[in-house]
């Protein structure tokens, strides 16, 4: 069974720093595409960024409101998705869902982390 | 960037009843392969969404059949046969033919 726990969300200031992991398990995950998504709160689904399998290089991308600022990285050896959160703004709160790619979509979310950013 | 609207955002339903939501898309969804990378999912209060439609026309698995999708090019339809009570929630569409990503504002389905 498919299983994605995320975890690591908090309350930080604005301008600091925090990460976020995404736990695996019931797949391989070096195999697997997968997304970060996050949704402010009483707002929809905003894509925030992805990683690539390893068979075509680990590669990352990110959507332009956190480009330069996040980065998406991947533990295979403790099958863990990791999202590093810099100089964040109050408009990053929202909770962060990982998320796997199959079939040209997300078919199995984890069940999110809340991160606030606030003074 | 594509943008997907949907209509309604909110829909009041009657349980046993059909329900249908649209969604539009900025731009043609069909790839260059051919396919359609148009998909609906569903989050119910508290719980992160989940996948009911994938590829325009097929259902997840364990996703009941009263559930469907249609639609080509730049409209799109999810349907509900018969409204069951478990269906209450916000009902995104998502494309996924052009990078990035980008998911409809929701369709809010009440009772």
């Amino acid at each position: 069974e498919v299983q994605l726990v995320d975890s690591g969300g908090g309350l930080v200031e604005p301008g600091e720093s925090l990460r976020i992991s995404c736990a695996a398990s019931g797949f391989i995950l070096s195999n697997a595409y997968m997304h970060w998504v996050r949704q402010a709160p009483g707002k929809g689904l905003e894509w925030v960024g992805r990683i690539k399998s390893r068979s075509v290089g680990d590669t990352t991308e990110y959507a332009a409101p956190v480009r330069g600022r996040f980065i998406i990285s991947r533990d295979d050896s403790k099958n863990t998705v990791s999202l590093q959160l810099n100089s964040l703004k109050t408009e990053d709160t929202a909770v962060y869902y990982c998320a796997r790619e199959g079939s040209w979509t997300f078919e199995y979310w984890g069940r999110g982390t809340l991160v606030t950013v606030s003074s | 960037d594509i943008v997907m609207t949907q209509t309604p955002l909110s829909s009041p339903v009657t349980l046993g009843q059909p329900a249908s939501i649209s969604c539009k898309s900025s731009q043609s969804l069909v790839h260059s392969d051919g396919n359609t990378y148009l998909s609906w999912l569903h989050q119910r209060p508290g719980q992160p969404p989940r996948l009911l439609i994938y590829m325009l026309s097929n259902r997840f698995s364990g996703v009941p059949d009263r559930f469907s999708g249609s639609g080509a090019g730049t409209d799109f339809t999810l349907e509900i046969s018969r409204v069951e009570a478990e269906d209450v929630g916000v009902y995104y569409c998502m494309q996924a033919t052009h990078f990035p990503f980008t998911f409809g504002p929701g369709t809010k389905v009440d009772i």
